[in-house]
């Protein structure tokens, strides 16, 4: 079946350091890939997303590439800030042949330090 | 309206209690969620609706009854719950059947089984 492996986590990070959290996949079809964020006490935020291999997912500063060929769709940030603490999800879906499931990662946490 | 919306926001129901969650969103969409998600960890997938018929039961107990009255409307009724029932209950949704979709996932109901 599919699955997600994400670094493990927490990682804490000085503000305006550099972020990566890594993630790979293993799936049968040919998902799409998503990074979901989640604030302290609140729901998931779709932060980017990729639909085919070599698609870039950005927004608000964060990057994610899709590579086929390395199963892999890390997350980077070039200058963290306190805000972006929170738990970082890697998810993938294959809607078509999955009927309708999401497979999560098991989070990373990321506490960034003024 | 790219919103979905659970009520209540937190619940604390005694075991022998009756009550239900509700969920509803306006983007026409017609795949809709319900995952549980423990503290520190990845949301579980509970139910998957379909154009308003259960597709998916990831081998839920029956204290746990879905619900789907129209196309915008999910809940879930909880009756005889127990204290490892406590966690976060998020309802999402999706379009059906369209690959390069994702799911929009509510603020979560935050329940305590005392």
């Amino acid at each position: 079946g599919d699955s997600v492996t994400q670094m493990e986590g927490p990682v804490t990070l000085s503000e305006e350091a550099f972020l990566t959290i890594n993630c790979t996949y293993t799936a049968t079809g040919y998902p799409s890939l998503f990074w979901y964020v989640q604030y302290p006490g609140e729901g998931l935020q779709l932060l980017l997303k990729a639909t085919k291999a070599d698609d870039k997912g950005s927004n608000k500063g964060f990057e994610a590439t899709y590579r086929k060929e390395t199963t892999s769709f890390h997350l980077e940030k070039g200058s963290v800030q306190v805000s972006d603490s929170a738990v970082y999800f890697c998810a993938l879906s294959d809607r078509v042949t999955n009927a309708g499931k999401s497979t999560f990662g098991d989070g990373t946490t990321l506490t960034v330090k003024p | 309206d790219t919103e979905v919306t659970q009520t209540p926001k937190h619940l604390v129901m005694g075991m022998t209690n009756k009550k239900s969650l509700k969920c509803e969103q306006h983007m026409g969409h017609r795949a809709m969620y319900w995952y549980k998600q423990k503290a520190k960890k990845p949301p579980e997938l509970m139910f998957v609706y379909s154009y308003e018929k259960l597709s998916i039961n990831e081998s839920v107990p029956s204290r746990f009854s879905p619900e789907c009255p129209n196309s915008s409307l999910l809940n879930l009724h909880l009756h005889a719950l127990q204290p490892e029932d406590s966690a976060l209950y998020l309802c999402a949704s999706s379009q059906v059947g369209m690959k390069n979709t994702e799911a929009f996932f509510g603020q979560g109901t935050r329940l305590t089984v005392v």
